[in-house]
């Protein structure tokens, strides 16, 4: 199998400071990411796409100035919550496909642990 | 509009009891399908996917799902439920180039 790796898998941090989740693929590269949202008892939410070398693709509604995706390099995206408030306070999924670029379908995704963020 | 639907928030069964979870989904063109199982706390595991081909699709720990067309759904099923499949269980479309559409979810309950 393939290994996705996020940190931290938990931080709490105070309202208006920003915060860093690392979201890694371990043994394999890829080149396109995911990003989701899970609010309690909730669904996933898909926030944007990450691809590696290229500006990531938002999803309808998601504030890109609010979060920042960063797709470095190949087996790693990064998601930065900018000026946090309360209301981010959220659990956040990232996921990396392993597969031809540009595959629409076969493939498969690999989810990182989550990492659960609370501001205070 | 694409869409999964997962009608039941929840479900409980007995241990050693047949399971079935319920998924329905709305598509334009061939679906393929996934379903994921999410422990509390953690990211999502694929127990099995439908592409192609056989309708009825075997995946880990012992789960099974298959795809009927004609209803638009993708039902997620286990002869015997154990303890340890208490968790969250999410049925998800893929809607083009691995982006998901996921269900609400079913929280599996395993009662003694």
């Amino acid at each position: 199998g393939a290994v996705v790796s996020q940190h931290p898998s938990r931080v709490i941090c105070k309202s208006g400071t920003s915060v860093k989740i690392e979201c890694r693929s371990l043994d394999f590269q890829a080149t396109t990411m995911f990003w989701y949202r899970q609010f309690p008892k909730k669904s996933l939410m898909l926030m944007a796409t990450s691809n590696e070398g290229s500006k990531a693709t938002y999803e309808q509604g998601v504030e890109k100035d609010k979060f920042l995706i960063n797709h470095a390099s190949l087996t790693l995206s990064t998601l930065t919550v900018t000026s946090a408030h309360p209301e981010d306070s959220s659990f956040y999924i990232c996921s990396a496909h392993k597969g031809l670029a540009g595959d629409g379908s076969s493939g498969e995704l690999f989810f990182g642990e989550g990492s659960r963020l609370t501001v205070l | 509009a694409q869409s999964v639907t997962q009608p039941d928030i929840h479900i409980t069964v007995s241990e050693g009891a047949s399971l079935e979870l319920r998924c329905n989904y709305s598509y334009g063109a061939t679906p393929y399908l996934f379903w994921y199982v999410q422990s509390p706390g953690q990211g999502l595991q694929l127990l099995l996917k439908y592409f192609s081909g056989d309708t009825l699709v075997q995946g880990i720990k012992g789960f099974e799902a298959e795809f009927k067309r004609s209803q638009s759904s993708f039902n997620l099923r286990k002869p015997s439920v154990h303890w340890s499949d208490a968790a969250e269980y999410f049925c998800a479309l893929n809607t083009g180039f691995q982006k998901l559409v996921f269900g609400t979810g079913t929280r599996l309950l395993v009662s003694p």
